[in-house]
């Protein structure tokens, strides 16, 4: 299995708290992903980097940011998390952009009462 | 026209039994595709990728119709363990999205004994 730890695995917390998920990857893959996961939906792409410091925004980019300040780690930050955040969170990686598919963490579960 | 979409299921199939799966893409501008397999309540995990000329690997082939714009997934002699949602995964390329790998919802498979 792909080497990507993501952390916290479960979390509870309130409305307008600020959250932080790790990605945390031992493949030293260029390119690491956000995705979130809800009912009704396919996986959705939240955001992604291609480098160390290097983001850019996907399909459900909005109330989210990211930082890359190491190849091995990529956080997702709800600055001030509501209720519609509640969700599953992916990481994954891949080694190129193009044609490669993609491998996934264990995912954090996100709950915002 | 949804960018992936695919038949929620469930299936539900008895052991040993063939079961087949589609999924339409609308963009024809797609280079690559993609079976994921994900269990309940865990990471989606690649099953395999589908290539121009059609593949195969034990139980499982993959088929691509570019003309038609879709692909399939054929599983032969299933088995208790192959009980898990399929998702058809589609790269999407408008140029400026640097080809975001866009998913299928999923369709739901459970064997009977």
């Amino acid at each position: 299995d792909a080497g990507i730890t993501q952390s916290p695995r479960h979390k509870v917390t309130e409305t307008g708290t600020p959250v932080t998920l790790r990605c945390h990857q031992t493949e030293n893959h260029r390119y690491m992903y956000w995705y979130r996961q809800d009912p009704g939906h396919g996986l959705r792409l939240i955001h992604y980097s291609y480098g160390v410091k290097d983001t850019d925004k996907g399909e459900v980019s909005d109330g989210y940011s990211v930082s890359r300040s190491k190849t091995e780690d990529f956080l997702l930050t709800l600055e001030s998390a509501t209720s519609s955040q509640t969700s599953v969170y992916f990481c994954a990686i891949s080694e190129y952009r193009a044609n490669q598919p993609q491998h996934f963490g264990d995912g954090t579960r996100l709950s915002i009462l | 026209r949804k960018e992936v979409e695919q038949d929620p299921g469930p299936f539900n199939v008895p052991e040993g039994a063939t079961v087949a799966f589609n999924c339409t893409y609308s963009n024809s501008a797609s280079q690559s595709f993609f079976w994921y397999r994900q269990d309940c309540r865990k990471e989606p995990k690649l099953l395999m990728s589908v290539y121009s000329s059609g593949n195969e690997d034990g139980r499982f082939t993959a088929q691509l119709n570019r003309a038609s714009q879709y692909i399939s997934l054929l599983i032969r002699d299933s088995k208790l363990s192959d009980s898990a949602t399929y998702l058809c995964v589609v790269n999407m390329d408008y140029g400026g999205s640097q080809g975001n790998l866009i998913f299928g919802k999923g369709t739901k498979l459970s064997v009977k004994p």
